[in-house]
Protein backbone atom coordinates (compact mmCIF):
# COMPACT_ATOMS: atom_id res chain seq x y z
CA UNK A 1 0.00 0.00 0.00
CA UNK A 2 1.78 3.67 -1.23
CA UNK A 3 2.18 5.83 1.35
CA UNK A 4 1.20 9.33 1.11
CA UNK A 5 2.56 11.33 -1.43
CA UNK A 6 4.16 14.98 -1.61
CA UNK A 7 5.05 16.81 -4.72
CA UNK A 8 6.95 18.27 -5.15
CA UNK A 9 9.78 17.53 -2.45
CA UNK A 10 12.01 20.97 -3.36
CA UNK A 11 10.77 24.10 -4.24
CA UNK A 12 12.18 27.47 -4.38
CA UNK A 13 9.92 30.76 -4.96
CA UNK A 14 10.41 34.05 -5.22
CA UNK A 15 8.71 36.81 -2.90
CA UNK A 16 5.27 37.84 -4.35
CA UNK A 17 5.05 34.85 -6.35
CA UNK A 18 2.14 31.83 -5.63
CA UNK A 19 2.80 28.38 -4.77
CA UNK A 20 0.62 25.19 -5.20
CA UNK A 21 1.42 22.02 -3.16
CA UNK A 22 0.02 18.76 -3.77
CA UNK A 23 -0.89 15.98 -1.32
CA UNK A 24 -2.50 12.30 -2.41
CA UNK A 25 -3.46 10.25 0.79
CA UNK A 26 -3.61 6.63 1.47
CA UNK A 27 -5.58 4.96 -0.81
CA UNK A 28 -8.52 5.02 1.47
CA UNK A 29 -8.06 7.44 3.54
CA UNK A 30 -10.53 10.69 3.12
CA UNK A 31 -9.22 12.86 5.56
CA UNK A 32 -6.40 15.13 4.50
CA UNK A 33 -4.25 17.96 6.94
CA UNK A 34 -2.08 20.04 6.40
CA UNK A 35 0.74 21.59 8.57
CA UNK A 36 4.16 23.74 8.56
CA UNK A 37 6.62 23.12 10.31
CA UNK A 38 9.63 26.18 10.88
CA UNK A 39 12.61 25.53 13.66
CA UNK A 40 10.84 28.15 15.61
CA UNK A 41 7.68 27.74 15.43
CA UNK A 42 7.53 23.66 15.44
CA UNK A 43 3.83 22.16 13.84
CA UNK A 44 1.43 24.77 13.40
CA UNK A 45 -1.54 23.34 11.85
CA UNK A 46 -2.93 24.89 8.51
CA UNK A 47 -6.35 23.05 7.69
CA UNK A 48 -7.91 19.93 7.19
CA UNK A 49 -10.82 18.69 4.78
CA UNK A 50 -12.51 15.63 4.53
CA UNK A 51 -15.35 15.11 1.67
CA UNK A 52 -13.99 18.10 -0.11
CA UNK A 53 -15.13 20.15 2.79
CA UNK A 54 -12.92 22.53 4.51
CA UNK A 55 -13.50 21.37 8.33
CA UNK A 56 -11.09 23.27 10.71
CA UNK A 57 -8.48 25.77 9.98
CA UNK A 58 -5.39 26.75 11.47
CA UNK A 59 -4.97 30.42 12.27
CA UNK A 60 -2.87 31.23 9.24
CA UNK A 61 -3.83 34.43 6.79
CA UNK A 62 -5.96 34.45 4.39
CA UNK A 63 -2.81 33.63 1.52
CA UNK A 64 -3.25 30.15 2.48
CA UNK A 65 -5.87 28.36 1.03
CA UNK A 66 -6.57 24.41 0.06
CA UNK A 67 -9.11 22.54 -1.82
CA UNK A 68 -9.78 18.46 -1.62
CA UNK A 69 -10.67 16.59 -4.88
CA UNK A 70 -13.29 14.27 -4.69
CA UNK A 71 -10.27 11.27 -4.83
CA UNK A 72 -9.31 12.32 -1.70
CA UNK A 73 -6.20 14.61 -3.85
CA UNK A 74 -5.34 17.70 -1.89
CA UNK A 75 -3.59 20.77 -2.57
CA UNK A 76 -2.96 23.81 -0.79
CA UNK A 77 -2.03 27.58 -2.26
CA UNK A 78 -0.19 30.09 -1.15
CA UNK A 79 -0.07 33.62 -2.56
CA UNK A 80 1.99 36.79 -2.67
CA UNK A 81 4.86 34.84 -0.80
CA UNK A 82 6.83 36.09 1.64
CA UNK A 83 10.51 35.27 3.10
CA UNK A 84 8.94 34.02 6.30
CA UNK A 85 6.83 31.32 4.20
CA UNK A 86 9.69 29.07 3.64
CA UNK A 87 9.25 26.38 5.77
CA UNK A 88 8.55 22.62 5.39
CA UNK A 89 4.79 21.98 4.65
CA UNK A 90 3.84 18.52 5.48
CA UNK A 91 0.36 16.19 4.54
CA UNK A 92 -1.29 13.25 6.83
CA UNK A 93 -3.83 11.68 5.64
CA UNK A 94 -6.57 9.21 8.08
CA UNK A 95 -8.96 7.29 7.18
CA UNK A 96 -11.35 9.37 8.39
CA UNK A 97 -10.97 11.93 10.76
CA UNK A 98 -11.74 11.61 14.63
CA UNK A 99 -10.28 10.71 17.63
CA UNK A 100 -8.01 7.39 17.65
CA UNK A 101 -7.67 7.14 13.96
CA UNK A 102 -3.97 6.84 12.54
CA UNK A 103 -2.50 10.34 11.00
CA UNK A 104 0.15 9.15 8.56
CA UNK A 105 2.44 12.27 6.85
CA UNK A 106 4.62 12.69 3.36
CA UNK A 107 7.66 13.37 3.60
CA UNK A 108 7.08 17.02 2.94
CA UNK A 109 7.62 19.77 0.64
CA UNK A 110 10.30 22.04 1.76
CA UNK A 111 9.47 25.34 0.49
CA UNK A 112 12.25 28.03 0.04
CA UNK A 113 10.91 31.63 -0.56
CA UNK A 114 13.94 34.28 -1.78
CA UNK B 1 1.01 28.79 25.64
CA UNK B 2 1.70 25.41 24.56
CA UNK B 3 -0.69 23.26 24.43
CA UNK B 4 1.55 20.18 24.66
CA UNK B 5 4.85 20.24 26.21
CA UNK B 6 7.38 17.85 25.60
CA UNK B 7 10.22 17.46 28.11
CA UNK B 8 13.17 17.63 27.59
CA UNK B 9 13.63 19.85 24.40
CA UNK B 10 17.09 18.05 24.08
CA UNK B 11 18.41 14.71 24.96
CA UNK B 12 21.97 13.30 24.03
CA UNK B 13 22.67 9.99 25.62
CA UNK B 14 25.63 7.12 25.37
CA UNK B 15 24.60 4.16 23.41
CA UNK B 16 23.03 1.49 25.21
CA UNK B 17 21.78 3.56 28.08
CA UNK B 18 17.65 4.20 28.80
CA UNK B 19 15.90 7.67 27.99
CA UNK B 20 12.39 8.96 28.86
CA UNK B 21 10.55 11.34 27.28
CA UNK B 22 7.77 12.93 28.76
CA UNK B 23 4.67 15.26 27.20
CA UNK B 24 2.11 16.85 29.38
CA UNK B 25 -1.24 18.61 28.30
CA UNK B 26 -3.43 21.12 30.16
CA UNK B 27 -6.30 19.25 29.16
CA UNK B 28 -7.76 15.62 28.74
CA UNK B 29 -6.23 14.21 25.79
CA UNK B 30 -8.34 12.23 23.25
CA UNK B 31 -6.05 9.78 21.19
CA UNK B 32 -2.19 10.56 21.85
CA UNK B 33 0.05 9.37 19.32
CA UNK B 34 4.25 9.56 18.81
CA UNK B 35 6.01 10.18 16.05
CA UNK B 36 9.71 10.22 14.95
CA UNK B 37 11.41 12.38 12.42
CA UNK B 38 14.79 12.67 10.79
CA UNK B 39 15.74 16.16 9.99
CA UNK B 40 13.82 18.03 6.67
CA UNK B 41 12.11 14.18 6.84
CA UNK B 42 8.32 13.56 6.80
CA UNK B 43 7.02 12.02 10.83
CA UNK B 44 6.85 8.58 11.29
CA UNK B 45 4.00 7.05 13.22
CA UNK B 46 5.26 4.99 15.99
CA UNK B 47 2.04 4.78 18.73
CA UNK B 48 -1.04 5.95 18.91
CA UNK B 49 -2.46 5.65 22.56
CA UNK B 50 -5.89 5.70 23.32
CA UNK B 51 -6.87 4.96 26.66
CA UNK B 52 -5.81 6.11 30.34
CA UNK B 53 -3.52 3.70 31.42
CA UNK B 54 -2.56 2.13 28.03
CA UNK B 55 1.03 0.79 26.98
CA UNK B 56 2.28 -0.48 24.06
CA UNK B 57 5.54 -1.34 22.78
CA UNK B 58 7.48 -1.73 19.67
CA UNK B 59 10.90 -3.00 19.67
CA UNK B 60 12.69 -1.12 22.37
CA UNK B 61 10.31 1.57 22.48
CA UNK B 62 6.97 1.86 24.89
CA UNK B 63 4.75 4.43 25.12
CA UNK B 64 2.36 4.53 27.72
CA UNK B 65 -0.49 7.16 28.53
CA UNK B 66 -1.19 7.76 31.65
CA UNK B 67 -4.56 7.24 34.16
CA UNK B 68 -6.20 10.96 34.08
CA UNK B 69 -5.10 11.02 30.00
CA UNK B 70 -3.30 14.09 30.48
CA UNK B 71 0.20 13.09 29.84
CA UNK B 72 2.26 10.58 28.40
CA UNK B 73 5.69 9.01 28.30
CA UNK B 74 8.16 7.70 25.70
CA UNK B 75 10.96 5.27 26.97
CA UNK B 76 13.36 3.76 24.93
CA UNK B 77 15.39 0.99 26.51
CA UNK B 78 19.10 0.80 25.61
CA UNK B 79 19.45 2.66 23.00
CA UNK B 80 21.15 3.11 19.88
CA UNK B 81 22.28 5.73 17.40
CA UNK B 82 19.21 4.20 14.89
CA UNK B 83 16.86 5.79 17.54
CA UNK B 84 18.67 9.44 17.24
CA UNK B 85 16.31 12.26 15.55
CA UNK B 86 13.10 13.97 17.32
CA UNK B 87 10.29 12.53 18.48
CA UNK B 88 6.54 14.65 18.70
CA UNK B 89 3.76 13.67 20.26
CA UNK B 90 0.49 15.09 18.67
CA UNK B 91 -2.90 14.39 20.26
CA UNK B 92 -6.60 14.81 19.52
CA UNK B 93 -7.22 17.28 22.61
CA UNK B 94 -10.53 18.62 23.54
CA UNK B 95 -12.69 16.16 21.37
CA UNK B 96 -11.61 18.56 18.29
CA UNK B 97 -11.55 15.76 15.23
CA UNK B 98 -10.14 17.61 12.37
CA UNK B 99 -6.96 18.75 14.44
CA UNK B 100 -4.43 17.41 15.45
CA UNK B 101 -1.99 19.50 17.68
CA UNK B 102 1.79 18.58 18.39
CA UNK B 103 4.20 19.56 21.00
CA UNK B 104 7.37 20.81 20.41
CA UNK B 105 9.61 18.06 19.44
CA UNK B 106 12.94 16.53 21.84
CA UNK B 107 15.87 15.96 19.84
CA UNK B 108 17.17 12.91 20.79
CA UNK B 109 21.08 12.79 20.02
CA UNK B 110 22.94 8.92 20.51
CA UNK B 111 26.36 8.72 20.83
CA UNK B 112 28.20 5.36 20.17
Amino acid sequence: KAGVTQTPRYLIKTRGQQVTLSCSPISGHRSVSWYQQTPGQGLQFLFEYFSETQRNKGNFPGRFSGRQFSNSRSEMNVSTLELGDSALYLCASRRIPGENTEAFFGQGTRLTVV
Amino acid sequence: SQELEQSPQSLIVQEGKNLTINCTSSKTLYGLYWYKQKYGEGLIFLMMLQKGGEEKSHEKITAKLDEKKQQSSLHITASQPSHAGIYLCGADIGGSNYKLTFGKGTLLTVNP
